[in-house]
């Protein structure tokens, strides 16, 4: 079956503008997770959605950032007034469940890169 | 803040050469540790979710080892070949109640044909 997806693949961007990152995940998972990875950093974790509701949004830097999953499957990562230092790769990750034996299959990412 | 260690940062080794690389977590209030494989433009792949003490997975090539009482988890790469060369990340949770994974910054692997 279809894996996550994420759209789009590359996002180019300047300063001071707002981007929206797509998150479609495998069909059926209740749990939704966004994840960052800075240059030669691990992934950082961001936010977990059970259902439609944001369960944990603990590693969200700042208000400029925002997630939502409406309907409980898309999630939309929202990000207002960019910085440089927002670029990295924007990975997502869904999981039929939550629980901390579960696998969290995730999506290719998306590249965001603000000039 | 969960501490997730890897070691080295990277490595080259020749085909057919045996490898191995570390992760190290706090022991205390462990719940689970993934190691993920990451290959350039692709998505992560999970390789192995390990909970108990002492567990030993083994997958194809690839192996990996738990000790959850000295923090530490070993992952084993037996008779590399070229297609191994990826990123490999291992990442724990950060206990009751947390769905979220702390991540290491990874073993990147390259294998020399």
């Amino acid at each position: 079956g279809a894996g996550v997806s994420q759209t789009p693949s590359n996002k180019v961007t300047e300063k001071g503008k707002y981007v929206e990152l797509r998150c479609d995940p495998i069909s059926g998972h209740t749990a939704l997770y966004w994840y960052r990875q800075s240059l030669g950093q691990g992934p950082e974790f961001l936010i977990y959605f059970q259902g439609t509701g944001a369960a944990d949004d603990s590693g969200l830097p700042n208000d400029r950032f925002f997630a939502v999953r409406p309907e409980g499957s898309v999630s939309t990562l929202k990000i207002q007034r960019t910085e440089r230092g927002d670029s990295a790769v924007y990975l997502c990750a869904s999981s039929p469940m939550p629980g901390t034996g579960n696998e969290q299959f995730f999506g290719p990412g998306t590249r965001l890169t603000v000039l | 803040i969960l501490n997730v260690e890897q070691s080295p940062q990277s490595l080259h080794v020749q085909e057919g050469d045996s490898t191995n690389f570390t992760c190290s977590f706090p022991s205390s209030n462990f719940y689970a540790l993934h190691w993920y494989r990451w290959e350039t433009a692709k998505s992560p792949e999970a390789l192995f979710v390990m909970t108990l003490n002492g567990d030993e997975k083994k997958k194809g090539r690839i192996s990996a080892t738990l000790n959850t009482k000295e923090g530490y988890s070993y992952l084993y790469i037996k008779g590399s070949q070229p297609e191994d060369s990826a990123t490999y990340l291992c990442a724990s949770y950060s206990g009751a109640g947390s769905y979220q994974l702390t991540f290491g910054k990874g073993t990147k692997l390259s294998v020399i044909p």
